[in-house]
């Protein structure tokens, strides 16, 4: 079983929609927790690291439920910008290394 | 904007040669890290450096090796490439075990 697991997409918005993207994974000892961002063909950059409390980053609101062990990213008033693959990303206390997901590829539309 | 560079950008080179990849870093930074990525996958982390003369194996199985002889660059290297090693190569870099910082990768095809 993958450690972290996402929907592939597409999703397909027009601008100025709303939309989230969940992600589940299976290492309850995950502690830390990222959405990072991937353009077509380019490196993936942080987008925001993601708190037990939830957190917002202008359009971007993040959410952790630990009991259901999923992650959530929120993005509002979607722009064409936004367009772009959104990797969801666990990592436990004891271990070095990140645990990425395939990402989610998002698609803004006129 | 991070500060990571890794060359050559784009390499393509027949079976049974040698290469290099180059990953440098001009933060300070002592953890570095070597990712392999299919297209549409998932990345891969296949090496792992936590300071100079230190480096591990990552989660992925890899015929590549590295070496981490000063703090700023980790080079990879296939000592015989084959088909099966055709990839994306992605070096990272952090501060801590958390935000990792990418470089452009290197796009490697062997025919």
């Amino acid at each position: 079983r993958k450690e972290v697991e996402q929907d592939p997409g597409p999703f397909n918005v027009p601008e100025g929609a709303t939309v989230a993207f969940n992600c589940t994974y299976s290492n309850s000892a995950s502690q830390s927790f990222f959405w990072y961002r991937q353009d077509c063909r380019k490196e993936p950059k942080l987008l925001m690291s993601v708190y037990s409390s939830g957190n917002e980053d202008g359009r971007f609101t993040a959410q952790l439920n630990r009991a259901s062990q999923y992650i959530s990213l929120l993005i509002r008033d979607s722009k064409l910008s936004d367009s772009a693959t959104y990797l969801c990303v666990a990592r436990s206390n004891s271990g070095y290394a990140l645990n990425f997901g395939k990402g989610t590829s998002l698609l803004v539309t006129p | 904007e991070a500060d990571i560079y890794q060359t050559p950008r784009y390499l393509v080179i027949g079976t049974g040669k040698k290469i290099t990849l180059e990953c440098s870093q001009t933060m300070g930074h002592d953890k570095m890290y070597w990712y392999q990525q299919d297209p549409g996958m998932e990345l891969h982390l296949i090496h792992y450096s936590y300071g100079v003369n230190s480096t591990e194996k990552g989660d992925l199985s890899s015929e590549s090796t590295v070496s981490r002889i000063r703090t700023e660059h980790f080079p990879l290297t296939l000592e015989s490439a084959r088909p099966s090693h055709t990839s994306q190569y992605l070096c990272a870099s952090s501060v801590n075990y958390n935000e990792q910082f990418f470089g452009p990768g290197t796009r490697l095809t062997v025919l």
